[in-house]
């Protein structure tokens, strides 16, 4: 499986974005990248996913680089209940994004009020 | 969004004896679902694959015969931890993909403790 490099931890303060980074230089062309975010004590939930184009929902947007070796998932207005732990996933393409998902560390984020 | 259930959310029970996780779809069908286990301060890591109506495939180094996985039918799938001792201790999660299969939708999670 193709791995991914995230920091261990992040702070925001409220109200601010946050930029939460995510190295795949292994990546395959055919690799689609996903966002899970976990919160205390709770199964995780799907964020976003994408595969070369930048995408945006009603969560968060993912800003993937050209060469695909990177992407950075954007929350545009952190609130309280953003804290959590963050999880950039890379699942190939003719597998589903919700098979086989190999959580890595993920990067804690801590929203200060 | 499609919506995963999982009961007990916590169970505490004794060493040697056997405990049920129910993992329920309550708005779509899940021909599939995943069985993950969270140590505390760990990630998740993939136990088993649970197919409707044919056995689960586990990963390596999970044993079959202790965690028992029945997908009874389309919307659910149970986990069974036999014979529990304390290092069984763990926060256990399912999922199952949406019809869309380009995501996972993931159950609260069942924090089992053995004591």
């Amino acid at each position: 499986d193709a791995k991914t490099t995230q920091p261990n931890s992040m702070e925001s303060n409220e109200e601010e974005p946050v930029h939460l980074p995510c190295n795949h230089s292994t990546i395959s062309g055919t690799d689609y990248i996903h966002w899970y975010r976990q919160l205390p004590s709770q199964g995780p939930e799907y964020v976003i996913h994408g595969l070369t184009s930048n995408v945006n929902n009603r969560m968060a947007s993912l800003a993937i680089a050209e060469d695909r070796k990177s992407s950075t998932l954007i929350l545009h207005r952190a609130t309280l209940r953003d804290a959590a732990v963050y999880y950039c996933i890379l699942s190939p393409r003719g597998q589903t994004g919700a098979n086989n998902l190999f959580f890595g560390t993920g990067t804690r984020l801590t929203v200060i009020p | 969004g499609a919506v995963v259930s999982q009961h007990p959310s916590r169970v505490i029970c004794k060493s040697g004896t056997s405990v049920k996780i129910e993992c329920r779809s309550l708005d779509f069908q899940a021909t599939t679902m995943f069985w993950y286990r969270q140590f505390p301060k760990q990630s998740l890591m993939l136990m088993a694959t649970s197919n409707e109506g044919s056995k689960a495939t586990y990963e390596q180094g999970v044993e079959k015969d202790k965690f028992l996985i029945n997908h009874a039918s389309l919307t659910l799938s149970t986990l069974t931890v036999t014979s529990a001792h304390p290092e069984d201790s763990s926060f256990y999660i399912c999922s199952a993909p949406g019809q869309m299969n380009t995501e996972a939708f993931f159950g609260q999670g069942t924090r089992l403790t053995v004591v």
